[in-house]
């Protein structure tokens, strides 16, 4: 059965202080994995997905990286507009269906 | 373009009673998928849809059940409601091509809550 873990379960930084969030995840067929930010009460948003072990993709202040076991998910310089919950998803081989695994989340919070 | 969007933003519901969710896919979609969020966890898949046919299924009983239809919109029911089903529910809506990752897009979700 796929699982994907995510720690620590909270985290707690000041404005500017870099750090990184983890996903270990156990899955058959990995096809993409995928991080979503989600704020209290909405949906969660779209960041990234990293395909192969090896891949990183950025955006502003956040950057994923891949690898056969894990990906990160690096905050560099935080604002505390980045509090939220991140979330990351593995999608697998089963081609039957096409539905996401994702960890229980990183609660971020930064204060200024 | 139309991104995803969700009805109602709220319910209340007493337990044994009946509900239906629905949620209208972003332009150019063609799957929809369901997730149920308890507090404090991530989102639990519950059915995808694609082509108005139930394309997969979670770990959820008959009593959750869900249509799509020809504009590729969507609607999820869930009978005899009981306490544990209080959650946010969650839409999220891709295009499904061959060979191709999907990204789903999610909705603003349904904060349901069974007395």
């Amino acid at each position: 059965e796929d699982q994907v873990t995510q720690s620590p379960e909270a985290l707690r930084l000041q404005e500017g202080e870099s750090s990184s969030l983890n996903c270990s995840y156990t899955v058959s067929g990995l096809r993409g994995l995928f991080w979503y930010r989600q704020d209290p009460g909405k949906g969660p948003e779209f960041l990234f997905t990293l395909y192969s072990a090896g891949e990183e993709k950025e955006k502003e202040r956040l950057k994923a990286t891949l690898t056969k076991k894990e990906s990160f998910l690096h905050i560099t310089a935080p604002k505390p507009e980045d509090s939220a919950t991140y979330l990351c998803a593995s999608s697998t081989a089963d081609t039957g269906r096409r539905a996401l695994t994702f960890g229980s989340g990183t609660r971020l919070q930064v204060q200024p | 373009e139309t991104g995803v969007t969700q009805s109602p933003t709220h319910l209340i519901k007493t337990r044994g009673q009946q509900v239906t969710l629905r949620c209208s896919s972003q332009s150019g979609h063609n799957t929809v998928s369901w997730y149920q969020q308890a507090l404090g966890q991530g989102p639990q898949f519950i059915f995808q849809y694609y082509r108005e046919e139930e394309n997969g299924r979670g770990n959820f009983p008959p009593r959750f059940s869900g249509l799509q239809f020809p504009n590729y919109s969507s609607e999820l029911n869930v009978n005899a409601l009981e306490l544990d089903d209080s959650a946010l529910y969650l839409c999220a809506s891709s295009l499904a091509r061959t060979g191709v990752v999907d990204t789903q897009y999610f909705g603003p979700g349904t904060r349901l809550t069974v007395l």
